[in-house]
């Protein structure tokens, strides 16, 4: 069974950019979350999707969006990109009927110059 | 607000056991987790532990949990080098359909041979 998937694994951009980050969830998962890895700052919740709708979010700025599709997967999208956008953003689905157990991606690294 | 705090480092040899603390605040927790992130990957469940249970072993893993303290620890028996990475320690809680994860930094374990 295949995992979390998530891409580009790697990703470059200038300040003032967008940057689009894509998640596919294990099969049968419907909820996605994003979360950001920035150095010394632990996971940073960014947005959950269930269904298809953003269920909850996190404390970041609008510029921070995505959505989730009807297959499931996900994107994430950040405009107007700043430097501290820089991290690791990882992406994780679950099922709706177990232990709330988490199944990560092994993230995008977007890196803003 | 809710919390989960960790220690930052921790450094042992190896064959030694290693123990990893976690605390939280959130007294509607009913799941705490332990993922464990390995450079450059994404976050892998390492086992978890039900609010109502004092302890889980699992081969090398031992958890206990306090709950009259909100203390959370992991213990690895025997750690070796491959067990060098971030330890997560994340409580779980959920308010109707809204199921929250709280996150601490993680605490980065290095293992000297």
């Amino acid at each position: 069974e295949a995992g979390v998937t998530q891409s580009p694994t790697h990703l470059i951009k200038t300040r003032g950019q967008q940057a689009t980050l894509r998640c596919s969830p294990i099969s049968g998962h419907t909820s996605v979350y994003w979360y950001q890895q920035a150095l010394g700052l632990g996971l940073q919740f960014l947005l959950w999707y269930d269904e298809g709708e953003e269920r909850n979010r996190g404390n970041f700025p609008p510029r921070f969006s995505g959505r989730q599709f009807p297959n499931y997967s996900s994107e994430l999208n950040v405009n107007a990109l700043e430097l501290e956008d820089s991290a690791l953003y990882l992406c994780a689905s679950r099922t709706r009927v177990n232990t709330g157990e988490l199944f990560f991606g092994e993230g995008s690294r977007l890196t803003v110059l | 607000g809710e919390d989960v705090e960790q220690s930052l480092f921790l450094s042992v040899r190896e064959g030694d056991s290693s123990v990893i603390n976690c605390t939280y605040t959130d007294s509607s927790s009913t799941y705490l987790y332990w993922y464990k992130q390995e450079p450059g990957a994404g976050l892998q469940l390492l086992t978890y532990i039900f609010s109502n249970m004092d302890m889980k072993q699992d081969q090398r893993l031992t958890v206990l949990l306090n709950k009259k303290d909100k203390h959370l620890s992991l213990r690895i028996a025997d750690t070796q080098t491959g067990d060098s990475a971030i330890y997560f320690c994340a409580e779980g809680s959920r308010a109707g359909n809204n199921r929250k994860l709280i996150w601490g930094l993680g605490t980065s374990l290095a293992v000297n041979p």
